[in-house]
């Protein structure tokens, strides 16, 4: 069974940075694509990137390019998604979500974590 | 990047009664068109792959249609477990981009 378990809430200042993680069980970790998703309080859904933890290069969305990084971490099946100088309007909630090779539906989902970003 | 477009925002809905939800595209992408259900504070659960193609587990109420730039959402015989926001979601390009959510409430 495919589980993808994520770090818990954060609360960051303006300009600070925050890594979420996502810790999969199930499956072969290398070979699917971990995407990050994030949903900004009532909402929808928006794309920050994706990574193939086999190949390491990651893909970003162009509107969060400099400004999030995504690795992979085969040894213990973790991604981690870090992103920059954060202002009020990335408080949302982020999600994982896995993808098999050439099927790019998003069938399994992290249960997501909400980052706030309050002075 | 692909804009998807759906409507309506927001649906009110009797029991038993046929919902319909349209996904529209800003240009083709064939049938790479998927449809998710986000049940509140929970995560988005897939529901419909590749516009029509059903998914283990996920009752058969649930339909997809569609190609090109237009695309539905078919729920028969709403149950009041069903209330939830429907997002689609298309995959033909990067970046991955999903519509703006249907909000379904049940009356």
């Amino acid at each position: 069974q495919v589980q993808l378990v994520q770090s818990g809430a954060e609360v960051k200042k303006p300009g600070s940075s925050v890594k979420v993680s996502c810790k999969t069980s199930g499956g072969t970790f290398s070979s699917y694509t971990i995407n990050w998703v994030r949903q900004a309080p009532g909402q929808g859904l928006e794309w920050l990137g994706g990574i193939i933890p086999m190949f390491g290069t990651p893909n970003y969305a162009q509107k969060f390019q400099g400004r999030v990084t995504i690795i992979a971490d085969k040894s213990t099946s973790t991604a981690y998604m870090e992103l920059s100088m954060l202002t009020s309007e990335d408080t949302a909630v982020y999600y994982c979500a896995r993808s098999d090779p050439g099927q790019p539906y998003l069938d399994y989902w992290g249960q997501g974590t909400l980052v706030t970003v309050s002075s | 990047e692909i804009v998807l477009t759906q409507s309506p925002d927001f649906q009110s809905v009797t029991p038993k009664e046929k919902v319909t939800i349209t996904c529209r595209a800003s240009q083709s992408i064939g049938s790479s068109l998927h449809w998710y259900q986000q049940k509140p504070d929970q995560s988005p659960k897939l529901l419909i792959k590749y516009a029509s193609q059903s998914i283990s587990g996920v009752p058969s109420r649930f339909s997809g249609s569609g190609s090109g730039t237009d695309f539905t959402l078919t729920i028969n015989s709403l149950e009041a477990e069903d209330a939830a926001a429907y997002y689609c979601h298309q995959s033909s390009s990067l970046p991955p981009t999903f519509g703006g959510g249907t909000k379904v409430e049940i009356k």
